[in-house]
């Protein structure tokens, strides 16, 4: 039982250039999250899903996309990367009915 | 938006000392959950509160959730340095069910 894995752990990209975020839990969770965190803002929710084929915006979901075609994986893929996206993601699951959360160890972005 | 209020931002104590970290919300929430960041690592549950003037403890931590059901606390007793890390708590709304938005946080530093 590997709980929520993320890929990769770290990247740098240039800006302009497009990536996924790769996020896996093997809990049969029907929730997933993707939040970002930056230093003295928290985590902040960019979007999240509650079922496979089902997905919607959080707080800051502008540049980033989500889709969720089976129970297991929920990618967070960055269309056109801005420095403004250089941030630690984490990737969480979940019980529905507000769930404990289990959160992945993160990958850490640097779009230069 | 929804949004919750967690303060203070930082919290440097002796160690022994207590600790207190507070969120606010400006409307009534469903439930509340908290957990902790250690530094450089993921979010980890602590406990979720779900009744108004609920009051739960962990060995030295205490969580409180108001009776209007708009803030809560996290009290630490006599500090230890294994305490150090960032604390959140995690907000749930009835509106919007499946949306659970953090705090800011509040991170602790310890002198031993």
């Amino acid at each position: 039982n590997a709980g929520v894995t993320q890929t990769p752990k770290f990247q740098v990209l240039k800006t302009g250039q497009s990536m996924t975020l790769q996020c896996a839990q093997d809990m049969n969770h029907e929730y997933m999250s993707w939040y970002r965190q930056d230093p003295g803002m928290g985590l902040r929710l960019i979007h999240y899903s509650v079922g496979a084929g089902i997905t919607d915006q959080g707080e800051v979901p502008n540049g980033y996309n989500v889709s969720r075609s089976t129970t297991e994986d929920f990618p967070l893929r960055l269309l056109s990367a801005a420095p403004s996206q250089t941030s630690v993601y984490f990737c969480a699951s979940s019980d529905p009915g507000f769930g404990e959360q289990y959160f992945g160890p993160g990958t850490r972005l640097t779009v230069t | 938006g929804q949004q919750v209020m967690q303060i203070p931002q930082y919290q440097h104590v002796q160690e022994g000392e207590d600790f207190t970290t507070y969120c606010n919300s400006s409307t009534t929430l469903s439930n509340i959950q908290w957990y902790k960041q250690r530094p450089g690592g993921h979010p980890v549950f602590l406990i979720q509160l779900v009744k108004s003037g609920e009051v739960k403890k962990q060995k030295r931590l205490t969580f409180q959730f108001g009776e209007a059901k708009k803030n809560s606390s996290l009290h630490i007793t006599a500090t230890q340095t294994t305490d150090v890390g960032t604390y959140f708590c995690a907000a749930y709304w009835y509106s919007s069910a499946s949306k659970i938005i953090f705090g800011s946080g509040t991170r602790l530093s310890i002198r031993p």
